[in-house]
């Protein structure tokens, strides 16, 4: 299996822009979440999705963010508009909802700056 | 509420000797008890996870954990360390529901130094 897949890698982006940020999943997981990681605050969970359907946004810092799982193979992660304080590594992970007891497996992650 | 507590942020540790890495966590019921490695630019790999039974989990790359329901800890160690060991470590922890909730909270991470 290919594993989680997270696009793009970095991205670099002047404030105010719309940032689009990509997931797809480990093929037949049911459950996937977006993290935030700095060095001020560690990793921080933003959203999770069981079956498509958001479960639990409270980790959602601002309106500014919003997630969408179309469908169970694609997760995107938006911030609009974006601001130098949103700079950071955002991952992605997905895990089975039966038979591994929750274990995640993380992507490559997606390193943002807003300039 | 769930959380856990890496006691330690940075651990530095001669190769070849031993090395233990701190967790403690607090959770209603039983718990599920993760453990993840973050090296430099990559994402959180998984580990070894104690789920029930056995105190002792072993996991990837020669690294265990030992769980103790008496002092709320799951403790990382391996017998001996190597230098590609240096990394930052996650413990983790999450509450066994039934409601499909697989959320998992996080420690802060301890930065792991291996010293040639």
């Amino acid at each position: 299996d290919a594993g989680v897949i997270q696009s793009p890698r970095h991205e670099v982006t002047e404030m105010g822009q719309e940032v689009t940020l990509r997931c797809k999943p480990i093929s037949g997981h049911n459950s996937l979440f977006w993290y935030r990681q700095t060095m001020m605050r560690g990793l921080e969970l933003l959203i999770y999705f069981n079956n498509n359907v958001p479960i639990d946004d409270s980790g959602m810092p601002e309106d500014r963010f919003s997630a969408k799982m179309p469908n169970a193979s694609f997760s995107t992660l938006k911030i609009q508009p974006s601001e130098p304080r949103d700079s950071a590594v955002y991952f992605c992970a997905s895990a089975a909802l039966a038979g591994s007891w929750g274990t995640q497996y993380f992507g490559p992650g997606t390193r943002l700056t807003v300039l | 509420a769930q959380s856990v507590a890496q006691p330690e942020d940075q651990v530095n540790v001669a190769e070849g000797n031993p090395l233990t890495v701190k967790c403690t966590y607090s959770v209603s019921g039983n718990p599920y008890l993760f453990w993840y490695v973050q090296y430099p630019n990559r994402g959180l790999q998984f580990l070894l996870k104690y789920i029930t039974g056995d105190n002792l989990v072993k996991g990837s790359y020669g690294f265990e954990a030992e769980f103790n329901k008496s002092q709320t800890s799951f403790h990382l160690k391996k017998p001996s360390a190597l230098v590609s060991d240096s990394a930052l470590y996650f413990c983790a922890v999450r509450e066994p529901s039934g409601a499909g909730s697989y959320q998992l909270t996080f420690g802060k991470g301890t930065k792991l130094s291996v010293i040639p």
